[in-house]
């Protein structure tokens, strides 16, 4: 079955505690993607990667790290979470430059306190 | 900058017609999309319409396109319980990456 996965999907944790969150997809998709949701702001875009080995910021890249060394993986690594990181994340993942579909991992509910 | 607006509630009766409309900045957009995100899950492509097309229709859902007015609406007919979900409207990023920006999402709230 084609998907993407994330985990954990739900993340209890403290102010300055490193964490990883981890997404795969196995569709070989060259593009994936973090987001994160917050109420009344929609989906916002956190880093992106359009192959192996290429990443770049999106538009609130603030506080979070990624990396690509593998086409199906793309981690998520927070090195000092702070409680402005709680939110809901989603990692997305596309067929290459043009293609019209994301496909969506289920969301990682981090709450930092 | 792009910017994609759209109503953050809509409640209606069972069976009776959903409207759910988003307002667009960029024109160039060769794609708008509509994702719908059910309850503790990701969001799913739900349909997409093509810049040059007017209107679309898969079974209950009707995309309506208005360019001169950068305006898009989702139409559900026959609304059911089963369609309680938050909707968004999405176009691509004009600098492409496959970037996407969202609305803010519409909770549609179905009740008998």
């Amino acid at each position: 079955e084609a998907q993407v996965t994330q985990n954990p999907r739900y993340l209890i944790t403290v102010t300055g505690k490193k964490l990883t969150v981890t997404c795969s997809q196995n569709m070989n998709h060259e593009y994936m993607s973090w987001y994160r949701q917050d109420p009344g702001l929609g989906l916002r875009q956190i880093y992106y990667s359009m192959n192996v080995e290429v990443t770049d910021k999106g538009d609130v890249p603030e506080g979070y790290k990624v990396s690509r060394k593998e086409k199906r993986n793309f981690p998520l690594i927070l090195e000092s979470p702070s409680p402005n990181q709680t939110s809901l994340y989603f990692c997305a993942s596309a067929a290459g430059q043009g293609a019209y579909e994301q496909y969506f991992g289920p969301g990682t509910r981090l709450t930092v306190t | 900058g792009e910017d994609v607006e759209q109503s953050l509630f809509l409640s209606v009766r069972e069976g009776d017609s959903s409207v759910i409309n988003c307002t667009y900045t960029d024109s160039s957009s060769t794609y708008l999309y509509w994702y719908k995100q059910e309850p503790g899950a990701g969001l799913q492509l739900l349909t997409y319409i093509f810049s040059n097309m007017d209107m679309k229709q898969d079974q209950r859902l009707t995309v309506l396109l208005n360019k001169k007015d950068k305006h898009l609406s989702l139409r559900i007919a026959d609304t059911q319980t089963g369609d309680s979900a938050i909707y968004f409207c999405a176009e691509p990023f004009s600098g492409g990456y496959n970037k996407l920006i969202f609305g803010a999402g519409t909770r549609l709230a179905v009740h008998p």
